[in-house]
């Protein structure tokens, strides 16, 4: 069965640091893999997808992700953190055949320090 | 350009009440799904639907039902509240099984 982790619950940075946010997979191939983004009490956002090729992918607000296919990763990049990205940020991923439901992973929750 | 759309936004029932949650969608997708979202626990699936008249259960169908006669309505029915329902619940809409998912704004509801 697929299944997603990611293994930080809260991470803080400081305004203009990079940022990283780690996203773990399991599944048998390939499969279509998403983040999202939740402000509070809204819903969610798409950031960005990969569904193939290029494994390095560039999504809305600056936000970029690196499949590697090795690691079974799937991790988010930012090069310098503003005020307005603290949020909850899901890695998603979606199986390739079947059903084609989406696995959330459990989130990370991101504070900026000014 | 209304997207998603979920109503009530907040809701407190009394344990063994009934209630039905609201979505609306108007972008033609055939796609649609409930979650539930609770601390620490990111999103369980609880409902989706593949198209009018078409239903299945995900991972968390225990305790809820759902309809969809048309395209653009996907309700959730909670028959006879208990605590453990207490969540925020979204409901979300696709144009294919693997796209990505527009989601309403959730719904906070309150079991006592």
């Amino acid at each position: 069965a697929q299944s997603v982790t990611q293994p930080d619950i809260h991470i803080t940075v400081s305004e203009g640091a990079s940022l990283e946010l780690r996203c773990n997979y399991s599944y048998g191939a390939t499969p279509y893999l998403f983040w999202y983004v939740q402000s509070p009490g809204q819903g969610l956002q798409l950031l960005l997808k990969y569904f193939s090729g290029d494994t390095l992918v560039q999504g809305i607000k600056g936000f970029e992700a690196e499949f590697k296919r090795s690691q079974s990763s799937f991790n988010l990049r930012k090069p310098s953190v503003h005020w307005s990205d603290a949020a909850e940020y899901f890695c998603a991923v979606v199986a390739t055949s079947g059903t084609y439901k989406y696995i959330f992973g459990t989130g990370t929750r991101l504070k900026v320090l000014a | 350009n209304a997207g998603v759309t979920q109503t009530p936004k907040f809701r407190i029932l009394k344990i063994g009440q009934s209630m039905t949650l609201q979505c609306t969608q108007d972008m033609n997708h055939n796609y649609m799904y409930w979650y539930r979202q609770d601390p620490g626990m990111g999103l369980k699936l609880i409902y989706y639907s593949v198209g009018a008249g078409i239903t299945d259960k995900g991972e968390v169908p225990n305790g809820y039902n759902v309809s969809r006669s048309t395209t653009e309505d996907f309700p959730l029915r909670l028959e006879l509240a208990a605590p453990s329902q207490t969540s925020v619940y979204f409901c979300a809409s696709g144009g294919q099984a693997d796209q990505p998912q527009h989601f309403g704004d959730g719904t906070r509801l309150s079991i006592l």
